[in-house]
């Protein structure tokens, strides 16, 4: 079946530092998305890609859309306490009214 | 407007048990899926409903769970009889059919599972 390799599985940072996490794939997907898991909560969506090249950011988080459509890699800028939690990215093969596919997730860690 | 809720928030049974699953979507919203996701590992897919048809169960893992969404509102998830490897976190999200092929699926918080 259609696997995403996250990585790096976890991450301990120093509040203020960037942090880089990226998602490649052996399948072509349309759209990626970066979602971010709070303790007890639902993945919430940060960041949707869905045109191959495209660099999208919201605040202090950029993401891009490999031009292959086979990768995608999500940064944070000037982290801080609240960044604490898990980010996965996921995709749709086709786009749309779709399942996602998602990869295991980045566990992050910011001490203050 | 209210987010994805899912009822019960955490739930303890023993091997053989049944259990039922609950979950309300963001009012107005066509799609719903069920995920799951067992410790450690990704979240998966189990099953996509448009208004009350099933679209899509591919990621259903056996006959012992039935999932039903009657008159295209709520749904249930029923795992019977329940096995030690169905525990995990079962998530609900909910999502309009947009034109334009854009999609925002709405999560909800989630149903922690044990199975002992």
């Amino acid at each position: 079946g259609q696997q995403l390799n996250q990585s790096p599985q976890s991450m301990f940072i120093q509040e203020g530092e960037d942090v880089s996490m990226n998602c490649t794939s052996s399948s072509i997907f349309n759209t990626w998305l970066w979602y971010k898991q709070d303790p007890g909560e639902g993945p919430v969506l940060l960041i949707a890609l869905y045109k191959a090249g495209e660099l999208t950011s919201n605040g202090r988080l950029t993401a891009q859309f490999g031009i292959t459509r086979k990768d995608s890699f999500l940064n944070i800028s000037a982290s801080i306490p609240s960044d604490v939690g898990i980010y996965f990215c996921a995709g749709q093969t086709q786009g749309g009214s779709e399942k996602l596919v998602f990869g295991k997730g980045t566990k992050l860690t910011v001490n203050p | 407007e209210a987010g994805v809720t899912q009822f019960p928030s955490h739930s303890v049974i023993e091997k053989g048990q049944t259990v039922t699953l609950r979950c309300d979507p963001i009012s107005g919203h066509d799609n719903l899926y069920w995920y799951r996701r067992v410790m450690g590992k990704e979240i998966k897919f189990l099953l996509h409903f448009v208004k009350e048809s099933k679209q899509d169960e591919s990621g259903m893992p056996n006959n012992r769970f039935l999932a039903e969404r009657t008159g295209g509102t709520y749904s249930t998830l029923k795992v019977q009889p329940a096995e030690l490897e169905d525990s995990g976190v079962y998530f609900c999200a909910s999502s309009r059919i947009l034109a334009g092929g854009q999609e925002t699926q709405y999560f909800g918080p989630g149903t922690r599972l044990l199975v002992l």
